[in-house]
Protein backbone atom coordinates (compact mmCIF):
# COMPACT_ATOMS: atom_id res chain seq x y z
CA UNK A 1 0.00 0.00 0.00
CA UNK A 2 1.12 3.26 -0.56
CA UNK A 3 0.31 6.91 0.61
CA UNK A 4 1.11 10.37 1.33
CA UNK A 5 0.67 12.99 3.81
CA UNK A 6 0.60 16.68 3.92
CA UNK A 7 0.19 17.68 7.12
CA UNK A 8 -0.36 21.53 6.77
CA UNK A 9 -3.62 22.60 5.01
CA UNK A 10 -2.65 26.05 4.61
CA UNK A 11 1.06 27.47 4.15
CA UNK A 12 1.14 31.65 4.56
CA UNK A 13 4.28 33.15 4.11
CA UNK A 14 5.46 36.82 3.21
CA UNK A 15 7.16 37.47 -0.48
CA UNK A 16 10.50 37.18 -0.33
CA UNK A 17 10.55 34.72 2.95
CA UNK A 18 11.68 30.78 2.50
CA UNK A 19 8.42 28.70 1.58
CA UNK A 20 8.16 24.87 2.87
CA UNK A 21 5.45 23.09 2.16
CA UNK A 22 5.61 19.38 4.18
CA UNK A 23 5.12 15.58 2.47
CA UNK A 24 5.76 12.25 3.90
CA UNK A 25 4.87 9.24 2.11
CA UNK A 26 4.48 5.53 3.00
CA UNK A 27 5.30 3.08 0.34
CA UNK A 28 6.45 -1.08 1.14
CA UNK A 29 9.16 -0.51 -1.07
CA UNK A 30 11.26 2.26 -3.10
CA UNK A 31 9.44 5.76 -4.54
CA UNK A 32 8.31 7.27 -6.93
CA UNK A 33 7.74 11.08 -5.75
CA UNK A 34 6.20 13.76 -7.10
CA UNK A 35 5.10 17.54 -7.19
CA UNK A 36 2.30 19.69 -8.75
CA UNK A 37 0.93 22.41 -7.89
CA UNK A 38 -2.75 23.98 -9.42
CA UNK A 39 -4.29 27.28 -9.88
CA UNK A 40 -8.12 27.54 -9.76
CA UNK A 41 -10.16 25.62 -12.11
CA UNK A 42 -6.74 24.38 -13.74
CA UNK A 43 -4.98 20.71 -14.21
CA UNK A 44 -2.15 20.28 -12.32
CA UNK A 45 1.36 21.21 -13.44
CA UNK A 46 4.46 19.11 -12.77
CA UNK A 47 7.13 20.83 -10.89
CA UNK A 48 9.68 18.34 -9.86
CA UNK A 49 9.99 14.18 -9.09
CA UNK A 50 12.18 11.82 -7.41
CA UNK A 51 13.21 8.89 -9.19
CA UNK A 52 16.51 8.14 -7.97
CA UNK A 53 19.71 9.73 -7.74
CA UNK A 54 20.32 12.62 -6.12
CA UNK A 55 18.91 13.44 -2.88
CA UNK A 56 17.95 17.21 -3.88
CA UNK A 57 16.26 17.52 -6.94
CA UNK A 58 15.72 20.81 -8.46
CA UNK A 59 12.39 21.69 -10.50
CA UNK A 60 10.33 24.49 -12.09
CA UNK A 61 10.02 28.00 -11.18
CA UNK A 62 12.83 27.81 -8.49
CA UNK A 63 11.75 24.77 -6.27
CA UNK A 64 13.49 22.00 -4.69
CA UNK A 65 12.78 19.04 -2.59
CA UNK A 66 14.64 16.50 -0.81
CA UNK A 67 14.31 12.91 -0.42
CA UNK A 68 15.06 11.72 2.96
CA UNK A 69 14.79 8.16 2.89
CA UNK A 70 15.29 7.97 7.01
CA UNK A 71 12.54 10.48 7.49
CA UNK A 72 10.24 9.45 4.44
CA UNK A 73 10.04 13.07 3.76
CA UNK A 74 9.91 14.92 0.44
CA UNK A 75 9.16 18.26 1.17
CA UNK A 76 9.16 21.34 -1.15
CA UNK A 77 10.97 23.99 -1.12
CA UNK A 78 11.27 27.62 -2.31
CA UNK A 79 14.30 30.00 -1.35
CA UNK A 80 12.38 33.22 -2.09
CA UNK A 81 8.55 32.82 -2.48
CA UNK A 82 6.84 35.01 -4.71
CA UNK A 83 2.99 36.15 -4.95
CA UNK A 84 2.32 34.25 -7.77
CA UNK A 85 3.40 31.39 -6.51
CA UNK A 86 0.08 31.09 -4.20
CA UNK A 87 -1.55 28.31 -5.20
CA UNK A 88 -2.53 24.67 -4.06
CA UNK A 89 0.32 22.24 -3.89
CA UNK A 90 -0.11 18.51 -4.50
CA UNK A 91 2.48 15.58 -3.48
CA UNK A 92 2.26 12.23 -5.16
CA UNK A 93 3.45 8.62 -4.37
CA UNK A 94 4.23 6.12 -6.73
CA UNK A 95 5.53 2.62 -5.73
CA UNK A 96 8.73 2.16 -7.62
CA UNK A 97 8.04 -1.43 -9.71
CA UNK A 98 4.41 -1.52 -9.40
CA UNK A 99 2.36 -2.06 -11.85
CA UNK A 100 -0.62 -0.42 -12.55
CA UNK A 101 0.64 2.95 -12.31
CA UNK A 102 -1.16 5.04 -10.06
CA UNK A 103 -0.51 7.65 -8.00
CA UNK A 104 -1.47 8.34 -4.29
CA UNK A 105 -2.02 11.91 -3.87
CA UNK A 106 -1.94 13.96 -0.88
CA UNK A 107 -4.93 16.28 0.49
CA UNK A 108 -3.49 19.20 -1.01
CA UNK A 109 -1.79 22.28 0.69
CA UNK A 110 -2.92 25.25 -0.13
CA UNK A 111 0.19 28.44 -0.32
CA UNK A 112 -0.62 31.88 0.03
CA UNK A 113 1.93 34.05 -0.50
CA UNK A 114 1.19 37.97 0.91
CA UNK A 115 3.00 41.14 -1.01
CA UNK B 1 6.97 17.08 -25.16
CA UNK B 2 4.07 15.42 -22.91
CA UNK B 3 1.03 17.50 -23.30
CA UNK B 4 -2.35 16.33 -22.91
CA UNK B 5 -5.63 17.99 -23.51
CA UNK B 6 -9.24 17.64 -22.50
CA UNK B 7 -12.07 18.85 -24.25
CA UNK B 8 -14.56 20.89 -23.15
CA UNK B 9 -12.76 22.38 -20.43
CA UNK B 10 -16.20 23.28 -19.46
CA UNK B 11 -19.86 22.20 -19.97
CA UNK B 12 -23.45 22.30 -18.46
CA UNK B 13 -26.10 20.40 -18.94
CA UNK B 14 -29.24 19.42 -17.36
CA UNK B 15 -30.24 16.65 -15.31
CA UNK B 16 -30.74 13.23 -17.24
CA UNK B 17 -28.81 14.43 -20.31
CA UNK B 18 -25.74 12.55 -20.73
CA UNK B 19 -21.80 14.51 -21.22
CA UNK B 20 -19.12 13.21 -23.21
CA UNK B 21 -15.41 14.33 -22.23
CA UNK B 22 -12.39 13.57 -24.14
CA UNK B 23 -8.60 13.26 -22.73
CA UNK B 24 -5.82 13.48 -25.70
CA UNK B 25 -2.17 12.88 -25.67
CA UNK B 26 -1.18 14.89 -28.03
CA UNK B 27 2.75 14.23 -28.87
CA UNK B 28 2.62 10.79 -27.27
CA UNK B 29 1.09 7.34 -27.23
CA UNK B 30 -0.41 6.15 -23.97
CA UNK B 31 -1.64 2.90 -23.64
CA UNK B 32 -2.84 3.77 -20.27
CA UNK B 33 -4.47 6.93 -19.39
CA UNK B 34 -6.21 7.83 -15.77
CA UNK B 35 -9.41 9.84 -14.79
CA UNK B 36 -9.84 11.92 -11.56
CA UNK B 37 -12.62 13.52 -9.99
CA UNK B 38 -11.88 16.37 -7.51
CA UNK B 39 -14.40 18.77 -5.11
CA UNK B 40 -13.22 22.12 -4.55
CA UNK B 41 -10.40 22.28 -2.49
CA UNK B 42 -9.73 18.80 -2.36
CA UNK B 43 -7.68 16.27 -3.63
CA UNK B 44 -7.70 14.35 -6.65
CA UNK B 45 -9.57 10.75 -6.66
CA UNK B 46 -9.01 8.29 -8.54
CA UNK B 47 -12.16 7.19 -10.61
CA UNK B 48 -10.89 4.47 -13.19
CA UNK B 49 -7.38 3.34 -15.54
CA UNK B 50 -8.18 3.29 -19.06
CA UNK B 51 -6.32 0.88 -21.02
CA UNK B 52 -5.93 0.88 -24.60
CA UNK B 53 -8.08 -1.30 -26.65
CA UNK B 54 -8.90 -3.32 -23.25
CA UNK B 55 -12.12 -2.55 -20.47
CA UNK B 56 -11.69 0.28 -18.04
CA UNK B 57 -10.95 -0.53 -14.28
CA UNK B 58 -12.98 0.91 -11.81
CA UNK B 59 -12.19 2.19 -8.33
CA UNK B 60 -13.75 0.76 -5.32
CA UNK B 61 -17.23 2.83 -5.09
CA UNK B 62 -16.87 4.46 -8.60
CA UNK B 63 -20.50 2.80 -11.07
CA UNK B 64 -18.75 1.96 -14.27
CA UNK B 65 -22.37 2.07 -15.83
CA UNK B 66 -22.73 5.95 -15.08
CA UNK B 67 -19.04 6.78 -15.80
CA UNK B 68 -18.35 4.78 -19.54
CA UNK B 69 -14.62 5.04 -20.04
CA UNK B 70 -13.77 4.15 -23.39
CA UNK B 71 -9.92 4.06 -24.69
CA UNK B 72 -10.20 3.06 -28.68
CA UNK B 73 -7.10 4.63 -29.66
CA UNK B 74 -3.89 4.85 -28.05
CA UNK B 75 -4.43 9.08 -27.94
CA UNK B 76 -7.81 9.30 -26.79
CA UNK B 77 -10.10 8.13 -24.46
CA UNK B 78 -13.58 9.22 -23.08
CA UNK B 79 -15.47 9.34 -20.11
CA UNK B 80 -19.01 9.63 -20.50
CA UNK B 81 -21.53 10.76 -17.56
CA UNK B 82 -24.47 8.74 -17.84
CA UNK B 83 -27.71 10.63 -16.89
CA UNK B 84 -26.10 13.28 -15.20
CA UNK B 85 -27.40 14.45 -12.04
CA UNK B 86 -26.32 17.58 -9.59
CA UNK B 87 -24.16 15.52 -7.60
CA UNK B 88 -22.12 14.61 -10.26
CA UNK B 89 -20.85 17.83 -10.77
CA UNK B 90 -17.33 18.32 -10.12
CA UNK B 91 -14.16 19.01 -11.72
CA UNK B 92 -12.90 16.24 -13.83
CA UNK B 93 -9.24 15.64 -14.60
CA UNK B 94 -7.55 13.58 -16.44
CA UNK B 95 -4.01 12.10 -17.00
CA UNK B 96 -1.98 9.83 -19.76
CA UNK B 97 0.60 7.30 -18.55
CA UNK B 98 4.70 7.77 -20.35
CA UNK B 99 7.15 5.78 -18.92
CA UNK B 100 7.08 5.71 -15.28
CA UNK B 101 4.55 9.33 -15.08
CA UNK B 102 1.62 10.65 -15.75
CA UNK B 103 0.64 13.97 -17.48
CA UNK B 104 -1.98 15.87 -16.66
CA UNK B 105 -4.71 17.58 -18.65
CA UNK B 106 -6.11 20.98 -17.91
CA UNK B 107 -9.27 19.63 -16.50
CA UNK B 108 -13.27 19.85 -17.41
CA UNK B 109 -15.60 21.74 -15.17
CA UNK B 110 -19.14 20.09 -15.21
CA UNK B 111 -22.06 21.45 -13.76
CA UNK B 112 -25.35 19.78 -13.87
CA UNK B 113 -28.46 21.76 -13.16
Amino acid sequence: AQSVAQPEDQVNVAEGNPLTVKCTYSVSGNPYLFWYVQYPNRGLQFLLKYITGDNLVKGSYGFEAEFNKSQTSFHLKKPSALVSDSALYFCAVREMGSNDYKLSFGAGTTVTVRA
Amino acid sequence: GAVVSQHPSRVICKSGTSVKIECRSLDFQATTMFWYRQFPKQSLMLMATSNEGSKATYEQGVEKDKFLINHASLTLSTLTVTSAHPEDSSFYICSARRTNEQFFGPGTRLTVL
